[in-house]
């Protein structure tokens, strides 16, 4: 069946480093991926996608990087803030089907 | 910011009331969707709807209903609230077809608590 997987459950960085969240998925007919931020007592909110064909797309102070071959995704945070601390899933879809969501990465930010 | 609201944002009560959380969103989205999350934990689909009149059992089976009677407003009832009821809700909605038509954006969320 499909999964959607983190690799750990919590990561703590140091003020001003660079994070990077990661998440491994099972299908390799998924052609769309969505990483969400939640913070606490919040809903879920878009960070950053990334379609199939992609390799790479960045935005502001993040990336995601999409590597079909190992079905692997990453979320890189650069110089992390103290208002990046959250969960963060990662959502993954195929075709007509709703979106997959991961368990979850916890990341805490060191003042 | 999305345009994506649920009321109310906390709720208590006690077992065996019945309750209706509602979600309203003024994006104009078809679909929309129920989850259901312990705090900090994993997404849970428990209701979908694909448009009006469209309802639809998600991935977790729940006791929960739901009805779509107008595009905007997806109200989720709870019969008889149980202590296993305990959770926060959160709406979504997305637009619909492939792409970026996938992407979900959520509500605020409900907190319930059955005592």
């Amino acid at each position: 069946g499909e999964s959607v997987g983190l690799h750990l459950p919590t990561l703590s960085v140091q003020e001003g480093d660079n994070s990077i969240i990661n998440c491994a998925y099972s299908n390799s007919a998924s052609d769309y991926f969505i990483w969400y931020k939640q913070e606490s007592g919040k809903g879920p909110q878009f960070i950053i996608d990334i379609r199939s064909n992609m390799d790479k797309r960045q935005g502001q102070r993040v990336t995601v990087l999409l590597n079909k071959t190992v079905k692997h995704l990453s979320l890189q945070i650069a110089a992390t803030q103290p208002g990046d601390s959250a969960v963060y899933f990662c959502a993954e879809n195929q075709g007509a089907n709703n979106l997959f969501f991961g368990t979850g990465t916890r990341l805490t930010v060191i003042p | 910011e999305a345009d994506i609201y649920q009321t109310p944002r906390y709720l208590v009560i006690g077992t065996g009331k019945k309750i209706t959380l509602e979600c309203s969103q003024t994006m104009g989205h078809d679909k929309m969707y129920w989850y259901q999350q312990d705090p900090g934990m994993e997404l849970h689909l428990i209701h979908y709807s694909y448009g009006v009149n469209s309802t639809e059992k998600g991935d977790l089976s729940s006791e929960s209903t739901v009805s779509r009677i107008r595009t905007e407003h997806f109200p989720l009832t709870l019969e008889s609230a149980r202590p296993s009821h305990t959770s926060q809700y959160l709406c979504a909605s997305s637009r619909g077809g492939a792409g970026e038509g996938k992407t979900q954006y959520f509500g605020p969320g409900t907190r319930l608590l059955v005592l």
